[in-house]
């Protein structure tokens, strides 16, 4: 099946400062990422909708500015969470969508961000 | 907003007794999917039922879809240790995808 990668799967960064996450489709090419969040014992709230060459659909109450997504190839695309502070931590989820006649999205295994 | 409702929020089983899940939605969809997540971990796509479909079965896995209640149901036959997880449902329309609230199913041995 599709496989879907992030990097990192942890990562621990000091409020104010930035910090990317990668989401790749490692044998297939995807024009459509999801990026969501979850919060511990949650569900995944969908944040934004990153198209291969365009800009990024946000869900309304998630800011653009805090979490820019660039999705420049068809197999990258990445979550900056800027200027993070603790309310930023949180469980990160991507996830790929194959094309076809089958909807199907491939989840990547998540990045744990912790901020201080 | 959530649009999906599960119950039960918990569930605690024996190994080898079925465990059902049940999943309840809002608004007209084009699939419903279900996904289990281990702790910490990312998930893993199940079954999709299309909203023409009624039932329909994969392994130890049996799908529900009632478009008229919109509820749709999850029974896991025969459940193991290693079933252990959290079960989404997740309703598909137009291309994006709407989590339930979950159910955590424990199977103890």
């Amino acid at each position: 099946g599709a496989v879907v990668s992030q990097h990192p799967s942890r990562v621990i960064c000091k409020s104010g400062t930035s910090v990317k996450i990668e989401c790749r489709s490692l044998d297939f090419q995807a024009t459509t990422m999801f990026w969501y969040r979850q919060f511990p014992k949650k569900s995944l709230m969908l944040m934004a909708t990153s198209n291969e060459g365009s800009k990024a659909t946000y869900e309304q109450g998630v800011e653009k500015d805090k979490f820019l997504i660039n999705h420049a190839s068809l197999t990258l695309s990445t979550l900056t969470v800027t200027s993070a502070h603790p309310e930023d931590s949180s469980f990160y989820i991507c996830s790929a969508l194959t094309g076809g006649y089958t909807y199907e999205q491939y989840f990547g295994p998540g990045t744990r961000l912790t901020v201080t | 907003s959530q649009q999906g409702e599960e119950d039960p929020q918990a569930l605690s089983i024996q190994e080898g007794e079925n465990a059902t899940m049940n999943c309840s939605y809002k608004t007209s969809i084009n699939n419903l999917q279900w996904y289990r997540q281990n702790s910490g971990r990312g998930l893993v796509h199940l079954i999709l039922i299309r909203s023409n479909e009624r039932e329909k079965h994969s392994g130890r896995l049996r799908v529900t879809l009632d478009t008229s209640k919109k509820s749709s149901s999850l029974l896991i036959t025969a459940s193991r240790a290693a079933d252990t997880a959290s079960y989404f449902c997740a309703t598909e329309r137009g291309n994006k995808l709407t989590f339930g609230t979950g159910t955590q199913l424990k199977v103890e041995l």
